[in-house]
């Protein structure tokens, strides 16, 4: 099993339904984190969690929202879906040395607003 | 803030050219340098690493040293090969800073036989 598993793979939904994005890792890792990938954009940081009681804005956060239900899982959901927000988004995880050893990435959800 | 500039791409080659990408980075603390490698429908995944300066993080043939002088990271490696086609992005996370990755845009490479 993968070190960092996202569900759905892929997803098409309309525009203004709520959608759920989830990420669960078996790492162990405390922090988790939410990217959006988009074509010339590189990666945004859109959410990140320290622990589980501990929830901060990335620098792209407005439309949606997170919840770590557990120190394994992480879950990012925009409430009403709007087609900017097609993209392709990554979880990630990281130990405390996250800043010496770097990040593990899942392997992404494909979403697709219509 | 903290920002990863690196060469914009695409870059295409020929199987057993040399490859080098660029990528400078500006940070208030004392970062380290990643550079990761995405292949087609994959998360991203660590390629190497340098912690401070001078250091050079190496793996699969790829190369970086962390010039502070410079405040450059830049990706090299000798010979490539069609597998190595994949988008690469250089990285930073500043210990005296925000302590989050930030991202360049990423360098799409495309091997040619």
């Amino acid at each position: 099993d993968a070190d960092v598993t996202q569900t759905p793979r892929n997803r098409i939904t309309k525009t203004g339904k709520r959608i759920m994005l989830e990420c669960s890792q078996t790492k162990g890792h405390d922090r988790m984190y939410w990217y959006r990938q988009d074509p010339g954009l590189g990666l945004r940081l859109i959410y990140y969690s320290f622990d589980v009681k501990d929830i901060n804005k990335g620098e792209i956060s407005d439309g949606y929202s997170v919840s770590r239900q557990a120190q394994a899982k992480f879950s990012l959901s925009l409430e009403s879906a709007i087609p900017n927000q097609t993209a392709l988004y990554f979880c990630a995880t990281s130990g405390l040395q996250g800043d010496y050893d770097g990040y593990t990435f899942g392997s992404g959800t494909r979403l697709t607003v219509v | 803030g903290d920002s990863v500039t690196q060469m914009e791409g695409p870059v295409t080659l020929s199987e057993e050219a040399f490859l080098t990408i660029n990528c400078t980075y500006t940070a208030t603390g004392y970062p380290s340098l990643f550079w990761y490698v995405q292949y087609p429908g994959e998360g991203l995944q660590l390629l190497l690493k340098a912690t401070k300066a001078d250091d050079k993080g190496s793996n699969k043939g790829f190369e970086a040293t962390y010039r502070k002088e410079t405040t450059s990271f830049h990706l090299e490696k000798g010979s490539v090969q069609v597998s190595d086609s994949a988008v690469y992005f250089c990285a930073l996370s500043d210990k005296g800073g925000s302590e989050k990755l930030v991202f360049g845009k990423g360098t799409k490479l495309t091997v040619n036989p």
